[in-house]
């Protein structure tokens, strides 16, 4: 069965500090694979998507994420975080604009 | 960037009435719209997905009589909940699907209240 999981239910970071948020899925085609984040009272906002090519993507506010087949991973990293980047963070997969899968979430919690 | 707006931001509503939340697409046109619920603090619930000019695709359990969806043209979605009970409060967030860049791209979602 396709699934999404998201490890981490609650991460806290020191701002400044490195944050990496992780995603497994399992899938039975290539998945096209999602980062959103959301915050309080808010809708989903897409930091970065993966869906062939470089495994390595680029997003926006300053997050990338690598996809690793091997391990089904979809991990999402930032190198600094800052005070603004508290949220709730999802990974998802689906397949072009059709249903998507989502993980529970991973809530980021920044510590001045 | 793709955008996509929902209308309104938060509703109030008494029990037994019915509430109506639109979900547009503003930059671009979208055969695909997807409405989910979601509880405080938990991970997005599908409840359905929207194609424009046909009825309505419901994920099991929820029910279609309830909860009715409308995808009138490429850009509006509407979620009409119907008969409202305080159980029915939540946030409902719509996503509209760019077949250009193969992605989902979701509203600010709608908060509803129902006392």
């Amino acid at each position: 069965a396709q699934s999404v999981t998201q490890p981490d239910i609650h991460i806290t970071v020191s701002e400044g500090a490195s944050l990496e948020l992780r995603c497994n899925y399992s899938y039975g085609a290539t998945p096209y694979l999602f980062w959103y984040v959301q915050s309080p009272g808010q809708g989903l906002q897409l930091l970065l998507k993966y869906f062939s090519g470089d495994t390595l993507v680029q997003g926006i506010k300053g997050f990338e994420a690598e996809f690793k087949r091997s391990q089904s991973s979809f991990n999402l990293r930032k190198p600094s975080v800052h005070w603004s980047d508290a949220a709730e963070y999802f990974c998802a997969v689906g397949e072009g604009t059709y249903k998507y899968i989502f993980g529970t979430g991973t809530r980021l919690k920044v510590l001045a | 960037g793709a955008v996509v707006s929902q209308h309104p931001s938060r509703v109030i509503c008494k029990s037994g009435t019915s509430v109506k939340i639109e979900c547009r697409s503003l930059d671009f046109q979208a055969t695909t719209m997807f409405w989910y619920r979601q509880f405080p603090k938990q991970s997005l619930m599908l409840m359905a997905t929207s194609n424009e000019g046909s009825k309505a695709t419901y994920e099991q359990g929820v029910e279609k009589d309830k909860f009715l969806i409308n995808h009138a043209s490429l850009t509006l979605s509407t979620l009409t909940v119907t008969s409202a009970h305080p159980e029915d409060s939540s946030f409902y967030i719509c996503s509209a699907g760019d077949t250009g860049t193969d992605t989902q791209y979701f509203g600010p979602g709608t908060r509803l209240t129902v006392l």
